[in-house]
């Protein structure tokens, strides 16, 4: 069964600095992938996702995430945060068609 | 505009005292899906519908039921609930399957049981 590992439920950043949030993932087949965000208060949203081509894919928001094989990671960033970036993000892994496997979540705190 | 709506949004009630969590989708989707997000744990699948008539369990389906009528309804039933499905409910829906396509969630809802 695919699973999805989030290092750090709470990442802190201040306003402009580099976000880099991490998801490694186990997956027996080729993986698709995916990086959702929730506002307090809100479902999930899509962020962006990797389903063949491009290793490198970007999102909304200014956010890009990297899939790497060898290393079995899409970690997501954002070269400058936004104080509007603070929220929970989730990285997931589709396993078969049925259903998508969610990390625990990252709680992403911008300090100004 | 496409949306996913979910009622009710907040709801407390009581042990045992039967509840239906309604979803609706506008957008024509065939795969609907429910998921339940607790603390430390992400969002864990309830129940999955590929199409009407057609549900399947996901990774948590004991003390819920679905049902799939129709393509746009697709609601949650907890019979009998108990303290431990307390917890925020999502219902999503996809234009196919999950594999590799966007799921559109809905705002969410959330469930007490005292």
């Amino acid at each position: 069964a695919q699973s999805v590992t989030q290092l750090g439920s709470h990442v802190s950043v201040s306003e402009g600095a580099l976000v880099l949030l991490r998801c490694n993932y186990s997956s027996s087949v080729p993986p698709y992938l995916f990086w959702y965000v929730q506002y307090p208060n809100q479902g999930l949203q899509l962020l962006l996702k990797y389903t063949t081509g491009a290793t490198l894919v970007k999102g909304i928001n200014g956010f890009e995430a990297e899939f790497k094989k060898s290393e079995t990671s899409f970690h997501l960033t954002k070269p400058s945060a936004h104080m509007s970036d603070a929220a929970e993000y989730f990285c997931a892994v589709s396993e078969g068609f049925q259903k998508l496997v969610f990390g625990t979540g990252t709680r992403l705190l911008v300090s100004p | 505009e496409a949306q996913v709506t979910q009622n009710p949004r907040y709801l407390i009630t009581v042990t045992g005292k039967k509840l239906t969590v309604t979803c609706s989708q506008n957008m024509n989707h065939e795969y609907m899906s429910w998921y339940r997000q607790d603390p430390g744990l992400g969002l864990r699948q309830i129940y999955y519908s590929m199409n009407v008539e057609v549900t399947d369990k996901g990774d948590v389906p004991e003390g819920y039921k679905v049902s799939r009528k129709e393509k746009r309804n697709f609601p949650l039933i907890l019979e009998s609930p108990s303290p431990n499905q307390t917890s925020l409910y999502f219902c999503a829906s996809s234009p196919g399957d999950f594999s590799g396509n966007t799921i559109y969630f809905g705002e969410g809802s959330w469930l007490t049981v005292v």
